[in-house]
């Protein structure tokens, strides 16, 4: 069975910080990796998504995030954050023969100090 | 170009009821997945619908059941609502047929469901 792991519920960072969000994957295959970011009374909006090729992949609002197989981790970063970074952060993988059944994981909370 | 519209944006029900939700897929998207995601939890797949049949479905019990229409639009009803049933509820869209990589999961706001 698949599965995600966030082991961070909640980070706090200063404007103009680097950020990194953890996520670490249990999956029998080669996996589909996602972020979405989430602000309160929204839905998911996809930051960026992996499916195979250069394991350092670009997303929106200066958002990347590397995959890395020995580790079973894909971890995202962003080299400056911006107070409206600020929301809750999901890491999800998925299977193109299960298009829509991704599994989650339970978020990160991004805090973000002036 | 619309995205994914979901209605009611807010609902309170009562105990024992049933509730019906509704969601719009992304202008072109065939392919509709409901999620439950209960506070401070990440979403949860409850089912999958694609040419009118459900196609997949997560661990979820028989009260939640669906349906999609011609025009690709979805409901999710559930039956003999529970306090535990209590959560936000997105759909989200896809195109099946160019495969998972090139389209993705579009999620609509959700419907915030509260059981009393």
């Amino acid at each position: 069975a698949q599965s995600v792991t966030q082991p961070d519920i909640h980070i706090t960072v200063s404007e103009g910080a680097s950020l990194e969000l953890r996520c670490n994957y249990s999956y029998g295959a080669t996996p589909y990796l996602f972020w979405y970011v989430q602000s309160p009374g929204q839905g998911l909006q996809l930051l960026l998504k992996y499916f195979s090729g250069d394991t350092l992949v670009q997303g929106i609002k200066g958002f990347e995030a590397e995959f890395k197989r020995s580790q079973s981790s894909f971890n995202l970063r962003k080299p400056s954050v911006h107070w409206s970074d600020a929301a809750e952060y999901f890491c999800a993988v998925g299977a193109n023969t299960n298009a829509g059944k991704s599994t989650f994981g339970d978020g990160t909370t991004l805090t973000v100090k002036p | 170009d619309a995205g994914v519209t979901q209605s009611p944006t807010h609902l309170i029900k009562t105990r024992g009821q049933q509730v019906t939700l509704r969601c719009s897929p992304k202008s072109g998207h065939d392919t509709v997945s409901w999620y439950q995601q209960a506070l401070g939890q990440g979403p949860q797949f409850i089912f999958q619908y694609y040419e009118e049949e459900e196609r997949q479905r997560g661990n979820f019990p028989d009260r939640f059941s669906g349906h999609q229409f011609p025009n690709y639009s979805s409901e999710l009803n559930v039956n003999a609502l529970l306090l535990g049933d209590s959560a936000l509820y997105l759909c989200a869209s896809s195109l099946r047929k160019t495969g998972y990589h090139n389209s993705p999961l579009h999620f609509g706001n959700g419907t915030r469901l509260t059981v009393t």
